[in-house]
């Protein structure tokens, strides 16, 4: 089975902190995304990579950046968090295919 | 502009009957697409797929039928379960896309008892 982890279920920060969130997939997966989720909003890509040191914006990378300096690790970062970021984060990853495999999620506060 | 429609937020349906859920697209490039169920406080797990050259595609009691020509895609469950219940998600992709999927917003299903 896919396994697709990521560092935290559920995460407080504060305003204007730098905030790292850690993914990892264990199946050799060349694809990893970053999707936010709001009500009302569905899934919205942020980033994916589709190779180590690769990347590619999605529909709403401002105030993002993004890490992949190991093929089984996406990272994402905040570089100056917001209230405005406060969301559920997705994590997923895929082969050379359309399915993608997500992880848990964190669940990101900023106060 | 938003290229996957669900335009149904919720939907209610009684134990043993059918469910359907609607999604509609708006790009024309779109050749792939996904369903996804979302439990809460979960990741989405991958439902059932199809292809565009294709028009229905079925895995046990989950069928995907896609009409091109209205752009629109549905997802039938028959019968329906309580432990449906959970928030679906359309996705389409094409194959320029590096495998990017565009979700919908998310039907929330409810099947009582």
């Amino acid at each position: 089975d896919v396994k697709v982890t990521q560092s935290s279920r559920y995460l407080v920060k504060r305003t204007g902190e730098k905030v790292f969130l850690e993914c990892v997939q264990d199946m050799d997966h060349e694809n990893m995304f970053w999707y936010r989720q709001d009500p009302g909003l569905g899934l919205r890509l942020i980033y994916f990579s589709y190779d180590v040191k690769m990347k590619e914006k999605g529909d709403i990378p401002e105030g993002y950046s993004v890490s992949r300096e190991k093929k089984e690790r996406f990272s994402l970062i905040l570089e100056s968090a917001s209230t405005n970021q406060t969301s559920m984060y997705l994590c997923a990853s895929s082969f050379q295919g359309y399915e993608q495999y997500f992880g848990p999620g964190t669940r990101l506060t900023v106060t | 502009d938003q290229q996957v429609k669900q335009n149904s937020p919720s939907l209610s349906v009684q134990e043993g009957r059918i469910s359907i859920l609607n999604c509609d697209y708006t790009n024309s490039m779109f050749d792939y697409f996904l369903w996804y169920k979302k439990y809460p406080a979960e990741g989405p797990t991958f439902l059932i797929s199809i292809s565009s050259i294709k028009d229905k595609n079925e895995d046990g009691r989950f069928t995907v039928f896609l009409n091109k020509s209205a752009k629109h895609l549905s997802l039938h469950i028959v019968p329906s379960q309580p432990g449906d219940s959970a928030v679906y998600f359309c996705a389409a992709s094409w194959g320029g896309s590096n495998y990017k999927l565009t979700f919908g917003k998310g039907t929330l299903l409810t099947v009582n008892p």
